[in-house]
């Protein structure tokens, strides 16, 4: 099973709609979650972090944390056209040392 | 203006010629780290430092080495590159002393290997 595993899409949503993005992960101790986005040719940037089960809003944008489950999830709200990108999934690996460890990525495109 | 840059941008190099990927950050951060990214394999580690002189093993680590000698530099050198080390490289830094925080990451540098 790989450490964090995502969707590899594409995920297509029609403008307006909502987005969902999913993830899981393998250390049931993981503590940090967070979600990247990246525009094509260009380098990840932060959207979200969580580190408490439930959801974490941030305008158009939640997080929801299940540790239980060991699944994490990003909504998009209202998505727009310049929501199109791919979201990475990272999670913080406990162990000897933390380590963050990347999903492959969720190419997602919003159609107008 | 905060942050992480990469040297050089573009690189093609031949088989076993040394070459380094300089990475700098002017925010004085502890952590840093080097990833490479690969399609639909992700973004994966290949070594990190949580501060000057302390460097540790990522998930990739084989075929390079890095350093730490000073808070803002974290090189990383490729000493016989070879063409599976194709790939486009991120350098990241945060403020902690760990992974546990928003990594900020420079504008990467894509590297090919003939």
């Amino acid at each position: 099973q790989k450490e964090v595993e995502q969707n590899s899409g594409p995920l297509s949503v029609p403008e307006g709609a909502i987005a969902s993005l999913n993830c899981t992960y393998s250390d049931r101790v993981s503590q940090s979650f967070f979600w990247y986005r990246q525009y094509s040719g260009k380098s990840p940037e932060l959207i979200m972090s969580i580190y408490s089960n439930g959801d974490k809003e941030d305008g158009r944008f939640t997080a929801q944390l299940n540790k239980a489950s060991q699944y994490v999830s990003l909504l998009i709200r209202d998505s727009q056209p310049s929501d199109s990108a791919t979201y990475l999934c990272a999670v913080v690996m406990r162990g000897g040392a933390q380590k963050l460890v990347f999903g492959q990525g969720t190419r997602l495109t919003i159609n107008p | 203006e905060a942050q992480v840059t990469q040297n050089p941008r573009y690189l093609i190099t031949v088989t076993g010629k040394k070459l380094t990927v300089t990475c700098s950050q002017n925010m004085n951060h502890e952590y840093m780290s080097w990833y490479r990214q690969d399609p639909g394999l992700g973004l994966r580690q290949i070594y990190y430092s949580m501060n000057v002189e302390v460097t540790d093993k990522g998930d990739v680590p084989e075929g390079y080495k890095v350093s730490r000698k000073e808070k803002r530099n974290f090189p990383l050198i490729l000493e016989s590159p070879s063409p599976n080390q194709t790939s486009l490289y991120f350098c990241a830094s945060s403020p902690a002393g760990g992974p546990s925080d928003t990594q900020y990451f420079g504008p990467g540098t894509r590297l090919t290997v003939l």
